[in-house]
């Protein structure tokens, strides 16, 4: 069946705009994971969900992001006024539920501001 | 401060041999401990869990320790091959204090030689 899919693959943006990155999980997984990894570093968590709610939200690096579940399903992160400092790359995870389940990850959006 | 470490410096190993990586931990009680592979420009795939009862885990030529009073695991891939080349990550899950959520290791670099 189908994996987790992340869209768009790559973006580049300027300085100052907003950005929105789209994942959708595997059908049927109720948990869904974002996490940022920057050049060479590992996966840094940002937020999780189960269903549409997001019980932990304390990897979000500032208020400038933030994310959306919606029908249990496809979530979008978004991130406002971009900083260079935000150019990583940004990976999706989804399991079929939140606790003691492996993680399945989507490729990937990778974000260049500049 | 919560902290996990892996080998930082990439490992070079002949073709055949073991590879041997190690993951170290501090100030976690992880529920279990996952190791997953990367490749370069793409997510993190899962290879073996192990729960903190569990001593030892093998998958065919892949074997996972984990020794919750040292606070580490090691990862051996036995009769490597040059297609083990890849990045490899630890991950503790927080079940128990923080649940569904990975911390990652920054990935040790392998690179199998033929």
């Amino acid at each position: 069946g189908a994996g987790v899919s992340q869209s768009p693959s790559n973006k580049v943006t300027e300085k100052g705009k907003d950005v929105e990155l789209r994942c959708d999980p595997i059908s049927g997984h109720t948990a869904l994971y974002w996490y940022r990894q920057s050049l060479g570093q590992g996966l840094e968590f940002l937020i999780y969900f189960q269903g549409n709610s997001a019980p932990d939200k304390s990897g979000l690096p500032s208020d400038r992001f933030s994310a959306e579940r919606t029908g249990g399903s496809v979530s979008t992160l978004t991130i406002q006024r971009t900083q260079q400092e935000d150019s990583a790359v940004y990976l999706c995870a989804s399991s079929p539920m939140a606790l003691q389940e492996t993680q399945y990850f989507g490729p990937g959006t990778r974000l260049l501001v500049l | 401060s919560q902290k996990i470490e892996q080998n930082s410096e990439a490992l070079n190993i002949q073709e055949g041999k073991t590879a041997t990586l190690t993951c170290n931990y501090t100030n976690y009680s992880p529920a279990y401990l996952q190791w997953y592979r990367q490749d370069p420009g793409r997510g993190p795939v899962f290879l073996l869990l192990i729960r903190e009862n569990e001593k030892e885990k093998r998958k065919e030529r892949l074997k996972v320790t984990f020794d919750t009073t040292l606070k580490q695991s090691l990862f051996h891939i036995t009769a490597s091959q040059p297609a083990d080349s890849a990045t490899y990550l630890c991950a503790l899950d927080l079940f128990y204090n923080q649940g569904g959520k990975l911390i990652f290791g920054q990935g040790t670099e392998l690179s199998v030689k033929p």
